[in-house]
């Protein structure tokens, strides 16, 4: 079965910062991996995604993500972190083989930058 | 270009009612995924619509069913009510066949009492 952990429910850190919010899966295959951002009342908003090609996955709002094949692991980062990152982060996986979206989702990892 | 629309925002139901939730894509889009997000379970994938016939189903109990419209708008139904089913349902709208992100609606807040 498919799973994606992400084993921090909080991550702290100071403004101005670099920030790691940590994700790794389990997937049949080949995967495709996403991060997405939830702020408070509202949907998902994509940041980034995975399917193919350079492990370093650059997204919006200057975050980026590392994927690594051997550790089965996506992680978010950020070089400068800014109080306005403060939301809640899900990763999420799919089998790249079933081409349909049926996503894995993490139960997500609470970013609060300070000033 | 317009986003994932979905309605009604809020919704209150007794346990034992029926409710439908209703889902609009992004124009162009064919896909609509369905997904519940609990405080407890996270966010579970309930069923996914391509071309008005469903292609992906989650572990829900069949008192959850869907469908999609020639229009691609979906809808989302659930009998007979559970508190358990207070959740924040998410439609999520994808391009083309089905691979790449999913651009999310704002959801429909259900609470059941």
């Amino acid at each position: 079965a498919q799973s994606v952990a992400q084993p921090e429910d909080q991550v702290n850190v100071a403004e101005g910062n670099p920030l790691t919010v940590k994700c790794t899966y389990s997937v049949s295959g080949n995967p495709y991996l996403f991060w997405y951002v939830q702020y408070p009342n509202r949907g998902l908003q994509f940041l980034l995604k995975y399917i193919t090609g350079d492990n370093l996955v650059k997204g919006s709002y200057g975050f980026e993500a590392e994927f690594n094949k051997s550790q089965t692991s996506f992680h978010l980062k950020k070089p400068s972190a800014l109080v306005s990152d403060s939301a809640l982060y899900f990763c999420a996986a799919g089998p790249m083989n079933t081409g349909f979206q049926k996503l894995v989702f993490g139960t997500g990892t609470r970013l609060l930058v300070s000033p | 270009k317009a986003g994932v629309t979905q309605t009604p925002r809020y919704l209150i139901k007794t346990r034992g009612q029926q409710v439908t939730l209703s889902c609009s894509p992004i124009s162009g889009h064919r896909s609509v995924s369905w997904y519940q997000q609990t405080p407890g379970q996270g966010l579970q994938f309930l069923f996914e619509y391509f071309s008005e016939t469903q292609r992906n189903k989650g572990n829900f109990p069949g008192r959850f069913s869907g469908r999609q419209f020639s229009n691609s708008r979906s809808e989302m139904n659930v009998s007979t009510l559970e508190l358990g089913d207070s959740a924040l349902y998410l439609c999520a709208s994808i391009p083309g066949q089905g691979k790449g992100e999913q651009y999310f609606g704002p959801g429909t807040r259900l609470t059941v009492t």
